[in-house]
């Protein structure tokens, strides 16, 4: 059975400049979330979707946005790119609560 | 305001032996725990969870206990084995915070675990 998938693997962006970072859910998941993960730091939770609504939002700012589809797949979008917004993105789905099963992320580097 | 704790960034164990990694939370809200492994290039993976009717689960090689009372749990590893060599998480949920279901995982820092032959 396929994991959770993250698209892409690897991203390079300019400063000021906007990303979509892509997640599929394993097959019946409903919800995804997302986290930013910082080198040397445990992953921070930056939003839930289940069943195509918002469910929860951490302390990110407004240039983060995030949606789900029909399909139960979800982007994530960053607007005005920092330089502190270098992180590796992951994506988790779960079924039951509160166990959820991270992608391998994609490395976000922002220059 | 760092509500997961893991104080110990690193730990060496030697192989067969028991590996013990622990966890400090302050948010009394929190009322599930997990461990997480990750290797590098890949994302976390679910190891055990336990949730805080229980004070011990079992899986295993794996057993995590938790001490509400000093809101401390631990994750023991018995027998070490060197495929065990990874970053290790714990996280907690407050599963009543509103919106009800809402997911919301807190991390903390991260114990690298390295196994020696």
């Amino acid at each position: 059975d396929a994991g959770v998938t993250q698209s892409p693997t690897h991203l390079i962006k300019t400063r000021g400049q906007h990303v979509t970072l892509r997640c599929s859910p394993i097959s019946g998941h409903k919800s995804v979330s997302w986290y930013q993960q910082v080198l040397g730091q445990g992953p921070q939770f930056i939003f839930q979707y289940y069943e195509k609504e918002e469910r929860g939002r951490g302390n990110f700012p407004d240039r983060f946005s995030a949606r789900q589809f029909p399909n139960y797949s979800s982007e994530l979008n960053v607007n005005a790119l920092l330089l502190g917004d270098s992180a590796l993105y992951l994506c988790a789905s779960s079924l039951v609560p509160y166990e959820q099963y991270f992608g391998p992320g994609t490395r976000l580097t922002v220059t | 305001d760092q509500q997961v704790k893991q104080n110990s960034p690193s730990l060496s164990v030697q192989e067969g032996r028991i590996s013990i990694l622990n966890c400090d939370y302050t948010n009394s809200m929190f009322d599930y725990f997990l461990w997480y492994k990750k290797y590098p290039a890949e994302g976390p993976t679910f190891l055990i969870s336990i949730s805080s009717i229980k004070d011990k689960n079992e899986d295993g090689r794996f057993t995590v206990f938790l001490n509400k009372s000093a809101k401390h749990l631990s994750l023991h590893i018995v027998p070490s084995q060197p495929g065990d060599s990874a970053v290790y998480f714990c996280a907690a949920i407050d599963s009543m915070n509103p919106p009800p279901g809402a997911q919301k995982l807190v991390f903390g820092q991260g114990t690298r675990l390295t196994i020696n032959p």
